[in-house]
């Protein structure tokens, strides 16, 4: 399985932007990239995916490489709800289309 | 909807018992997914279904570990005999198979062997 590289933790201040990086030099063509964030004590939920171009969502934006080695989860402005680990997901579809957790970053957002 | 449906939501039983967990996905959804989340090794897929059939069970611990779908509306996770390293959050998800579509998850199941 393809995998991802995060910071462990990040931190922002409530109604500021937020970039989460992500780096998966290893991804392979058939690799979509999704992000998925887990709050306190739930289940992670999903916020976005992309394959080569840039997307758009509710939730978030995320801004792919165009080498696609790497990408990048945009909050356009975070709240305190938004406190979270974040997690950076390859998902190939070719290979069954599983979902591979990896530590994720962990954002925490100050009021 | 109300989304994927786990019980119970917590479980302690001492070591040695059968333990068996239930998920009811999605209507309509066709893939569901067994996950299991602790501090030491984070979430990590135990199984998963397309179609009610078992397509991959390599994250499955070991033997004492089953997992069943018998219909479109539910499946458990059964663990026996339990053992006190089996605590966990276990987490059901499910979804429409392919590539565009987002996986839904329960709220999960939080283990605890004695």
């Amino acid at each position: 399985d393809a995998k991802t590289t995060q910071p462990n933790s990040m931190e922002s201040n409530e109604e500021e932007p937020v970039h989460l990086p992500c780096n998966h030099s290893t991804i392979s063509g058939t690799d979509y990239i999704h992000w998925y964030r887990q709050l306190p004590s739930q289940g992670p939920e999903y916020v976005i995916h992309g394959l080569t171009s840039n997307v758009n969502n509710r939730m978030a934006s995320l801004a792919i490489a165009e080498d696609r080695k790497s990408s990048t989860l945009i909050l356009h402005r975070a709240t305190l709800r938004d406190a979270a680990v974040y997690y950076c997901i390859l998902r190939d579809y070719n290979q069954g289309g599983k979902l591979i957790f990896g530590q994720g970053t962990e954002l925490s957002v100050k009021p | 909807d109300a989304g994927v449906i786990q019980s119970p939501r917590h479980e302690v039983t001492e070591m040695g018992q059968e333990v068996t967990l239930r998920c009811k996905p999605i209507s309509g959804h066709n893939s569901l997914f067994w996950y299991r989340q602790t501090m030491m090794r984070g979430l990590e897929l135990l199984i998963y279904f397309n179609n009610n059939v078992p397509i991959d069970d390599s994250g499955m611990p070991e033997d004492r570990f089953s997992a069943k779908m018998p219909n479109a509306s539910f499946s458990t996770l059964k663990i026996q005999p339990s053992e006190p390293r089996d605590s966990a959050v276990y987490f059901c998800a499910s979804e429409v198979s392919g590539p565009y579509n987002e996986q839904f998850f329960g709220p999960g199941t939080r283990l605890t062997v004695l």
